[in-house]
C-alpha cells in the first residue's frame, strides 16, 4: 500500500524549475520521505531523501512542511533529459523491514 | 561501471521453461533487493537480503520463485514453470542501509511466449 498521493502527470518548460508535489498525511516519526525517479526502460534512479529538515543535492531540492504532511521535490533547472517518472515514498528509517513501496508516481515532461 | 549490474538484459522463454537472472551488487553494500514491474506500474516489491539472509518476502513472491545469495555478494532470482503473467522487468538493487538510498540496475526484461 503506497502511503504517498501524487499528480497523474505534469509538464514544465525547458529550463524553468519543475515543483513535484507528494502529500504523505499518514507520515509516521520515524519515516524518511525518498524520491526516486524512472527514465524510460531504465531502472529507478535515486534523487534524495530527507526526515523533516529541507535538503538540497546536486540534483534537486527536497522541501518537507513543517507537519510532515506533504513535501515538494524541485528540480531548479528542468532539462529534457529530466522527463522522467517520479516517485515520492515513504520508509523506515531502520531496521530489517527495509523496503519501499512504490506508487505510480508522476509522470514529467519536459518541453522545449 | 560501480553500479549494480544485472544480467541478461532481456529473456525470451516460452511457458513452462525455467529462466535465471543474476545480479551483482555495489561492493561493500549488504542489502540487496528484488523488485518486479509491469508496465505502467511502479515497481512491486519481491525480497529482500541482508547479506546471506533472505528477511522478508513478498506474497508476490510465489513457491515457483527462488532467489539465493550464497555468499552475501551476488544473488540469483530463479522462475521455475515460467507463466505469462510473469512477464515483467525484473530489477535488483542493493544498499548499506535506507537511509543511504537503494541503487537499482538497469533490470531484466522478461517476455514468456
Amino acid at each position: 500500500d503506497a502511503k504517498t498521493t501524487q499528480p497523474t502527470s505534469m509538464d514544465c518548460a525547458e529550463g524553468r524549475a519543475a515543483n513535484l508535489p507528494c502529500n504523505h498525511s499518514t507520515i509516521s516519526g520515524n519515516e524518511y520521505v525518498y524520491w526516486y525517479r524512472q527514465i524510460h526502460s531504465q531502472g529507478p534512479q535515486y534523487i534524495i531523501h530527507g526526515l523533516k529538515n529541507n535538503e538540497t543535492n546536486e540534483m534537486a531540492s527536497l522541501i518537507i512542511t513543517e507537519d510532515r504532511k506533504s513535501s515538494t521535490l524541485i528540480l531548479p533547472h528542468a532539462t529534457l533529459r529530466d522527463t522522467a517518472v517520479y516517485y515520492c515514498i515513504v520508509g523506515p528509517v531502520t531496521g530489517t523491514a527495509s523496503k519501499l513501496t512504490f506508487g505510480t508516481g508522476t509522470r514529467l515532461q519536459v518541453t522545449l | 561501471d560501480t553500479g549494480v549490474s544485472q544480467n541478461p538484459r532481456h529473456k525470451i522463454t516460452k511457458r513452462g521453461q525455467n529462466v535465471t537472472f543474476r545480479c551483482d551488487p555495489i561492493s561493500e553494500h549488504n542489502r540487496l533487493y528484488w523488485y518486479r514491474q509491469t508496465l505502467g506500474q511502479g515497481p512491486e516489491f519481491l525480497t529482500y537480503f541482508q547479506n546471506e539472509a533472505q528477511l522478508e518476502k513478498s506474497r508476490l513472491l510465489s513457491d515457483r520463485f527462488s532467489a539465493e545469495r550464497p555468499k552475501g555478494s551476488f544473488s540469483t532470482l530463479e522462475i521455475q514453470r515460467t507463466e505469462q503473467g510473469d512477464s515483467a522487468m525484473y530489477l535488483c538493487a542493493s544498499s548499506l542501509g535506507l537511509s543511504s538510498g537503494i541503487y537499482f540496475g538497469p533490470g531484466t526484461r522478461l517476455t514468456v511466449l
